[in-house]
C-alpha cells in the first residue's frame, strides 16, 4: 500500500539554528501534502497545505517565515523550522493525499527538541 | 466552518467488551471522513475512508459507519492490542483540507 516516509524521526538542535524535515511519498505521486503539529495528548493541528510547484497555504497563526515549506516535486515536501526556539519543540507529522483524493496517508512523524 | 468532535474523550473497556466511538461533524461538502489509529509517539495509521451516508466498512474487529452528521467506530470483542487513540478526520470541499477531531483514547484491559 501507499507509504509516506518522514526523516528524521528524531532531531535535537540548538536554539537559534534551523532544522529541515523531509516528507516523501514512496510509491505514489502526491500533488498535495499537509503538515501538522501535535502537542502531547492533543490532536493534530494543521499548519499548512503544500501543493507541488506552488507556495504553501498556511493556517491562521502559523508563521510562514518561521516554518518554511517547499514542495519541489510530486514525491517530496520539506518543512524547515528556522531560528528554532525551545517552544518549537513538538511532534511534526506530514501527510500526503493519495491519487484521486480518496485517502490521506501519514508519515511516522518527527520529534523535534530544541535545546 | 468545518468542525469535528469526538466522544467519549477516553474509554476504558474490559477485553471482549464491545463498544462504539462517536465522531460528529459539520461540513459544507464532504469529500471523505477518515478514521485513524494512533499509538503514542507515532504517526496516525489509516483505518477507513467513508464517503457517503449509509456506507459501512469493516476491518477485523473494527466497523465504521457514516450518517450525514456522524460516524461511529464499532469495536467488537476488543483486545489489549486495540488500545490506542482513535482519530476521526473530515476532508471537506469548502476548505480543501483535513480537519481532525480531538480523538478518543481507548484502553482495553486484559
Amino acid at each position: 500500500g501507499a507509504v509516506v516516509s518522514q526523516h528524521p524521526s528524531r532531531v535535537i538542535c540548538k536554539s537559534g539554528t534551523s532544522v529541515k524535515i523531509e516528507c516523501r511519498s514512496l510509491d505514489f505521486q502526491a500533488t498535495t501534502m499537509f503538515w501538522y503539529r501535535q502537542f502531547p495528548k492533543q490532536s493534530l493541528m494543521l499548519m499548512a497545505t503544500s501543493n507541488e510547484g506552488s507556495k504553501a497555504t498556511y493556517e491562521q497563526g502559523v508563521e510562514k517565515d518561521k516554518f518554511l515549506i517547499n514542495h519541489a516535486s510530486l514525491t517530496l515536501s520539506t518543512l524547515t523550522v528556522t531560528s528554532a526556539h525551545p517552544e518549537d519543540s513538538s511532534f511534526y507529522i506530514c501527510s500526503a493525499e493519495g491519487q484521486g483524493g480518496n485517502t490521506i496517508y501519514f508519515g511516522e512523524g518527527s520529534w523535534l527538541t530544541v535545546v | 466552518e468545518d468542525q469535528v468532535t469526538q466522544s467519549p474523550e477516553a474509554l476504558r473497556l474490559q477485553e471482549g467488551e464491545s463498544s462504539s466511538l462517536n465522531c460528529s461533524y459539520t461540513v459544507s461538502g464532504l469529500r471523505g471522513l477518515f478514521w485513524y489509529r494512533q499509538d503514542p509517539g507515532k504517526g496516525p495509521e489509516f483505518l477507513f475512508t467513508l464517503y457517503s451516508a449509509g456506507e459501512e466498512k469493516e476491518k477485523e474487529r473494527l466497523k465504521a459507519t457514516l450518517t450525514k452528521k456522524e460516524s461511529f467506530l464499532h469495536i467488537t470483542a476488543p483486545k489489549p492490542e486495540d488500545s490506542a487513540t482513535y482519530l476521526c478526520a473530515v476532508y471537506g470541499t469548502s476548505y480543501d483540507k483535513v480537519i481532525f477531531g480531538p480523538g478518543t483514547s481507548l484502553s482495553v484491559i486484559p
